[in-house]
């Protein structure tokens, strides 16, 4: 199985919209609706932000949202704020296995 | 709330079997609904999936990983476990336990992770 493809770097200035994008294959992203995005700090374990493609967890904010088009799935956050800086994951399930992109460093400006 | 801890040696021999051990508080792995995951993250580098254990014994295996891979569970003592076989300087990174949704795969707790190098 390969690594889901993510950018390496995106940036934005605060209040900004970035989005991030993730793509992989239909054996994986396209083929189910079980991706999810994980943000993470340095030094931190990892923290679910979206699953099921567009679901927030609760607590993590509505600046925050999902979307999925064929094999890709995008992570949009809006109104950025300096604490959105970190790096950020994508997975996907497939065939009874899970793989993750290779991460996307978010810079706030 | 669901609390999961890694323990287990830091320093490991070239050629030697790793072995790590989750250890969940706040919830029973045999109550179901869940995998219980182990995913590492090489320094500097993105997130490798490992596998995965269901409270009943059934395992999933990373591909890549799978011939030197087993995850086990001990439901007495809440806790699952890792061996890595005949591991190398490749598989120096730090390694979490992770809760993951059995139906949608997602990965919803995570322990805060160990370092654990491979050198002689």
């Amino acid at each position: 199985q390969s690594a889901l493809t993510q950018p390496a770097s995106v940036s934005g200035s605060p209040g900004q919209s970035i989005t991030i994008s993730c793509t992989g294959t239909s054996s994986d992203v396209g083929g189910y609706n079980y991706v999810s995005w994980y943000q993470q700090h340095p030094g931190k374990a990892p923290k679910l932000m979206i699953y099921e493609v567009s679901n927030r967890p609760s607590g993590v904010p509505d600046r925050f949202s999902g979307s999925k088009s064929g094999n890709t799935a995008s992570l949009t956050i809006s109104g950025l704020q300096a604490e959105d800086e970190a790096d950020y994951y994508c997975s996907s399930y497939t065939s009874s296995s899970t793989v993750f992109g290779g991460g996307t460093k978010l810079t706030v400006l | 709330q669901v609390q999961l801890q890694e323990s287990g040696p830091g320093l490991v021999k070239p050629s030697q079997t790793l072995s790590l051990t989750c250890t969940v508080s706040g919830g029973s792995i045999s109550s179901g609904g869940y995998y219980w995951s182990w995913i590492r993250q090489h320094p500097g580098k993105g997130l490798e999936w490992i596998g995965y254990i269901y409270y009943s014994g059934s395992t999933y295996y990373n591909p890549s990983l799978k011939s030197r891979v087993t995850i086990s569970v001990d439901t007495s003592k809440n806790q699952f476990s890792l061996k890595l076989s005949s591991v190398t300087a490749a598989d120096t990174a730090v390694y979490y336990c992770a809760r993951a949704d059995l139906y949608s795969n997602y990965f919803d707790y995570w322990g805060q992770g160990t370092l654990v190098t491979v050198s002689s």
